[in-house]
């Protein structure tokens, strides 16, 4: 079965350090990984996958096939970074639903 | 299209009452997901269907929970007699089976019971 670990519930930051989000999961196969962010009083939205490569708001993601782990990462913490962050799996074409991690709070502090 | 639509936005019950939320996709999408939300946990999955075929259902989905999809377009989520451990964020998504981008999802509807 698919699982998401994500350790930490609290990750606390000073604006302008870098971040790390970390995310582990299981599963036998190639795996489809998501971030999704969900911000004060707004609804859950995808941030990156990481099939695309691409950066968003600063955030990037790789996959580490050997470590199984898919750690969102971004340089310089700003304050409207703070949100609920949540790692997901699917496996490939999407034909399973999407596998959620427990999710980590990030607190940037001014 | 403004997206994934969920009514009511909240709903307070008494215990052993029934309640219905209904969720509205993005059109274009023939995938709808149903998800549970409790304080302190990610997104559990409960059901999903593909247009009006109901695909996979999760073991959290007791028998007191039923959802449809009729005509393959808006879905229902009916839950009978509910319980206190029903109190929950009930998230509603939609995706595509073209190209995999991931799901967009619902503003939710909170549940109460009391």
């Amino acid at each position: 079965a698919q699982r998401v670990t994500q350790p930490e519930k609290l990750l606390s930051v000073f604006k302008g350090a870098p971040v790390e989000l970390k995310c582990n999961y299981s599963y036998s196969g190639s795996p489809e990984l998501f971030w999704y962010v969900q911000y004060s009083r707004q609804r859950l939205q995808l941030l990156l996958r990481h099939i695309s490569r691409e950066s968003i708001k600063g955030f990037t993601a790789d996959l580490n096939k050997g470590e199984t782990s898919f750690h969102l990462k971004k340089p310089f913490a700003q304050e409207e970074d703070s949100a609920m962050y949540y790692c997901a799996l699917s496996t490939p074409s999407g034909n399973t639903p999407l596998v959620f991690g427990k999710g980590t709070r990030l607190s940037v502090i001014a | 299209d403004t997206g994934v639509s969920q009514n009511p936005r909240h709903k307070i019950t008494k215990r052993g009452q029934n309640v219905t939320f209904r969720c509205d996709p993005i059109s274009e999408h023939n995938r709808l997901y149903w998800y549970r939300q409790t304080l302190g946990q990610g997104p559990e999955f409960l059901t999903y269907f593909q247009n009006e075929a109901q695909l996979e259902k999760s073991r959290l989905l007791s028998d007191r929970f039923s959802a449809e999809r009729p005509k393959g377009s808006f879905s229902t989520l009916e839950i009978q007699r509910t319980e206190q451990g029903d109190s929950a964020m009930y998230l509603c998504a939609s995706g595509g089976t073209g190209e995999w981008n991931g799901y967009t999802f619902g503003s939710g509807t909170r549940l109460t019971v009391v």
